[in-house]
């Protein structure tokens, strides 16, 4: 079993569509990052939270902490959000890392 | 351009060789973090340094070491490698010790093939 679990795997969505991407984790942490991964390869880090919510333009992030769950949102999306989307978690004990096995997200304009 | 600079971008080498990846963090940034991407395994946590000194350690192979150097440029030394070790190799860099104060910032991966 992953200590991270992301849903869903796959999503296409319409151009303005709101999107919700979803992270449960099972392990004790310190932060949890929203990362964005580019057909190209290249990786950017959204958010890192350790509790409640954050904002950058279109994206919002999600944590509760009592539930273990965190979610990424993206309103009215574009085509130039297509990416994969990983959920990633550092332990609480500082030595460990866990990465949910991403969410490929197409819009289509 | 992130700010962090990982040489080579592309290696191709055969198996029983060994490598090195180059990462210099981003200006200012005093940590240093090692990630495999494969294909099968997604992306997998490596080694932690900061300010020259191990800090974390994850799934990596006895076969790979890596260090951080005064300068605090890191090298991720790949040895015997095996067809399996073909991957995108990231490196980050922080501020902080613990990403808990702080976000980070990717390189753009060195694509290792092993033929």
């Amino acid at each position: 079993k992953n200590e991270v679990e992301q849903s869903p795997q796959n999503l296409t969505a319409q151009e303005g569509e709101f999107i919700t991407i979803n992270c449960s984790y099972s392990v004790g942490i310190s932060a949890l990052h929203w990362l964005q991964q580019h057909p190209g390869g290249g990786i950017v880090s959204l958010f890192m939270l350790s509790s409640g919510k954050k904002k950058h333009g279109r994206l919002i992030a999600t944590i509760n902490i009592q539930e273990k769950h965190s979610s990424l949102h993206i309103t009215a999306s574009h085509p130039r959000d297509s990416a994969v989307y990983i959920c990633a978690v550092r332990s609480d004990t500082g030595n460990q890392f866990y990465f949910g096995t991403g969410t490929s997200l197409t819009v289509i304009p | 351009d992130s700010g962090v600079t990982q040489t080579p971008k592309h290696l191709i080498t055969a198996t029983g060789q060994r490598v090195t990846l180059r990462c210099s963090p981003r200006s200012g940034d005093l940590s240093v973090y090692w990630y495999q991407q494969s294909l099968d395994q997604g992306l997998q946590f490596l080694i932690q340094y900061y300010n020259g000194e191990e800090r974390a350690k994850g799934n990596i192979l006895e076969r790979f070491s890596a260090q951080q150097f005064p300068d605090l440029h890191s090298e991720l030394n790949l040895s015997s490698l095996e067809l399996g070790d073909s991957a995108l190799y990231f490196c980050a860099s922080s501020v902080a010790e613990h990403l808990a104060f702080g976000g980070y910032t990717f390189g753009s991966g060195t694509r290792l093939t092993v033929v």
